[in-house]
């Protein structure tokens, strides 16, 4: 089946810096891919979608210059926290639709889990 | 997008069925139910999705209403292995809408 791998699996640095967060299709080619936040205990909440070639659309309430959002390749999406601050500690996972037809399911990264301290 | 409602937690015994009930009154004609698990810290895994038809696959059985108000996702013998929190969402794979889901427990 489709995989989704994600990298890094868990980030803790200090506040201010920004962080970089990969989310790559394995064994196929998405050009399409979504990114969500989950903070603890909450369900998962869309942040954007990240088109291939194009710029990302950004849901309501999310900063578009904080959370800086680069679909380079077919296989390949990133999401940059800047100036990363304590309040933006949380679970991002990235997800990738598959390809096999409309409708077909998304495919979820394992998440991962920033912590600024 | 379909707004979904779950029930917040249900429990099972192990090598029970589990049903787990959604619903999605608002679903529009051409939206899918898809249903997603996720296990503590991991990312949601796919199980099952469909349009109007009952489907089973080899995770689960989805049973959809014949007004697709509703549906029922299957487990037929669960196991501990299947304690997570389940999702419904009523959408397209161009956006889904995750609700709260429902944590099942499953008993030894």
């Amino acid at each position: 089946g489709a995989v989704v791998s994600q990298h890094p699996s868990r980030v803790i640095c200090k506040s201010g810096t920004s962080v970089k967060i990969e989310c790559r299709s394995l064994d196929f080619q998405a050009t399409t891919m979504f990114w969500y936040r989950q903070f603890p205990k909450q369900s998962l909440m869309l942040m954007a979608t990240s088109n291939e070639g194009s710029k990302a659309t950004y849901e309501q309430g999310v900063e578009k210059d904080k959370f800086l959002i680069n679909h380079a390749s077919l296989t390949l999406s990133t999401l940059t926290v800047t100036s990363a601050h304590p309040e933006d500690s949380s679970f991002y996972i990235c997800s990738a639709r598959d390809p096999g037809g409309s409708n077909q399911p998304q495919h979820f990264g394992d998440g991962t889990r920033l912590s600024i301290l | 997008d379909a707004k979904t409602t779950q029930p917040p937690s249900m429990d099972c015994a192990e090598g029970r069925a589990a049903n787990l009930p959604c619903n999605h009154s608002t679903i529009s004609g051409n939206e899918y139910v898809y249903w997603y698990r996720q296990i503590h810290s991991q990312g949601p895994q796919y199980i099952i999705h469909g349009l109007k038809n009952n489907e089973t696959n080899e995770m689960a059985s989805l049973i959809i209403t014949e007004d697709r108000k509703s549906s029922t996702l299957i487990l037929p013998h669960a196991t501990l292995r299947d304690t997570a929190v389940y999702y419904c969402s009523g959408g397209s794979n161009y956006k889904l809408t995750f609700g709260k889901g429902t944590l099942l427990t499953v008993n030894p």
